[in-house]
């Protein structure tokens, strides 16, 4: 079975601290996203990584920044965190070329104080 | 960019009836994906159905991709149905970008 996990199932951070949520797969996967998800709004795309040390923009980069040095591992940094930025945060990944078969970790919930 | 809208927004049903989640997009695709997310947050796909039908156990979909719709069957409903159901589609002018719809929330009462 495909394991995606996440660092932390949740998360409180004050405003303007920097946060790192981290983001692991076991199925040598080329494709990992990160999505945050806010209710009426469904699963909106932050950032994408077809492979080690590539990133790509999705629909809504402002604010974060992304890391990929190990194939398994991408992880998202808010650099200074801001209360609008509340949400649950997913990660997933895919086999290259089958963005149909995309696996989600359980999410992260991460409140800004 | 192609905009999702799925319908209804909520839905309470009884254990043993049957529903219809549509998801309506404004453009071609060449992806489209229903997940299952339950409440504790996990996510599972439940189909790849860019255009045709498939069917597993309880659960069907079905693509009109020339119409630029899908409808997600639940025949038989149970209280573990219960959850978000989103629709994704990927553009056919854009591989990279996959848009999510709001969610169905499905409620089986027992």
């Amino acid at each position: 079975d495909v394991k995606v996990t996440q660092s932390s199932r949740y998360l409180v951070k004050r405003t303007g601290e920097k946060v790192f949520l981290e983001c692991v797969q076991d199925m040598d996967h080329e494709n990992m996203f990160w999505y945050r998800q806010d209710p009426g709004l469904g699963l909106r795309l932050i950032y994408f990584s077809y492979d080690v040390k590539m990133k790509e923009k999705g629909d809504i980069p402002e604010g974060y920044s992304v890391s990929r040095e190990k194939k398994e591992r991408f992880s998202l940094i808010l650099e200074s965190a801001s209360t609008n930025q509340t949400s649950m945060y997913l990660c997933a990944s895919s086999p290259q070329g089958r963005r149909e078969t995309q696996y989600f970790g359980p999410g992260t919930r991460l409140l800004v104080l | 960019g192609i905009q999702v809208e799925q319908s209804p927004p909520d839905l309470i049903l009884q254990e043993g009836a049957n529903s219809t989640l549509r998801c309506n997009f404004s453009d071609s695709v060449n992806n489209l994906q229903w997940f299952h997310q339950n409440p504790w947050g996990q996510l599972i796909n439940l189909f790849y159905i860019p255009s045709g039908t498939k069917q597993n156990g309880r659960l069907s979909a079905t693509t009109v991709a020339t119409e630029r719709y899908s409808l997600l069957y639940i025949s038989s409903s149970q209280t573990t149905d219960s959850g978000v159901y989103f629709c994704a589609v990927e553009a056919s002018y854009n591989n990279n970008d996959m848009r999510f719809g709001a969610g169905t929330r499905l409620t089986v009462k027992p």
